[in-house]
């Protein structure tokens, strides 16, 4: 298996665009995690899934925010409208149960100009 | 839920040992302990995780207080490969959520 992979790898943007951030999980993993990262604030849970179905969103930082899990292979999150204060490094992680290991993508690090 | 204590940071000597403490005296006893690290520039990594015993696997060795209330992460042979921040996080059946808090930044010197 290719790991979790996040999609786009990069991504820049002018304030008040919508920003679409994408993850692959890991084939069979039923829990999927998705982070932001500043320097500020550290590693925030934002949401996670179980089963395809949102359980935990408390982390979400307001309506701009959303996240979705269409199906048990594919999850998106998705900021509109953007501003400069989500400049970040956003990242997912999928896991096979709550005591066994996650893996995290490689991230994906937002610049909001 | 339960919160840990970690040292803000740590150092140690290349191909010294190291030991990681954290402090968890709120455990409940479905909570299990575990270990991850973040590498520069990369996404976190699992190290281990444990219940009551400790545990050994090919990157470290996890030792529990036979009272559960702290762990302490070993790293036998530090190399520079493991300068990162190490995260002790707890999560349990009912809720299984990550949660990182501040963790200890280890800087290995040569």
């Amino acid at each position: 298996d290719a790991g979790v992979i996040q999609s786009p790898r990069h991504e820049v943007t002018e304030m008040g665009q919508e920003v679409t951030l994408r993850c692959k999980p890991i084939s069979g993993h039923n829990s999927l995690f998705w982070y932001r990262q500043t320097m500020m604030r550290g590693l925030e849970l934002l949401i996670y899934f179980n089963n395809n179905v949102p359980i935990d969103d408390s982390g979400m930082p307001e309506d701009r925010f959303s996240a979705k899990m269409p199906n048990a292979s594919f999850s998106t999150l998705k900021i509109q409208p953007s501003e400069p204060r989500d400049s970040a490094v956003y990242f997912c992680a999928s896991s096979g149960g709550p005591v066994t290991e996650a893996f995290f993508g490689q991230g994906t690090r937002l610049t909001v100009v | 839920d339960a919160k840990t204590t970690q040292p803000n940071s740590m150092e140690s000597n290349e191909e010294e040992p190291v030991h990681l403490p954290c402090n968890h005296s709120t455990i409940s006893g479905t909570d299990y302990i575990h270990w991850y690290r973040q590498l520069p520039s990369q996404g976190p990594e699992y190290v281990i995780h444990g219940l009551t015993s400790n545990v050994n696997n090919r990157m470290a060795s996890l030792a529990i207080a036979e009272d559960r209330k702290s762990s302490t992460l070993i790293l036998h042979r530090a190399t520079l490969r493991d300068a990162a921040v190490y995260y002790c996080i707890l999560t349990n059946f009912g809720n299984e959520k990550l949660t990182f808090g501040t963790g200890t930044r280890l800087t290995i010197i040569p």
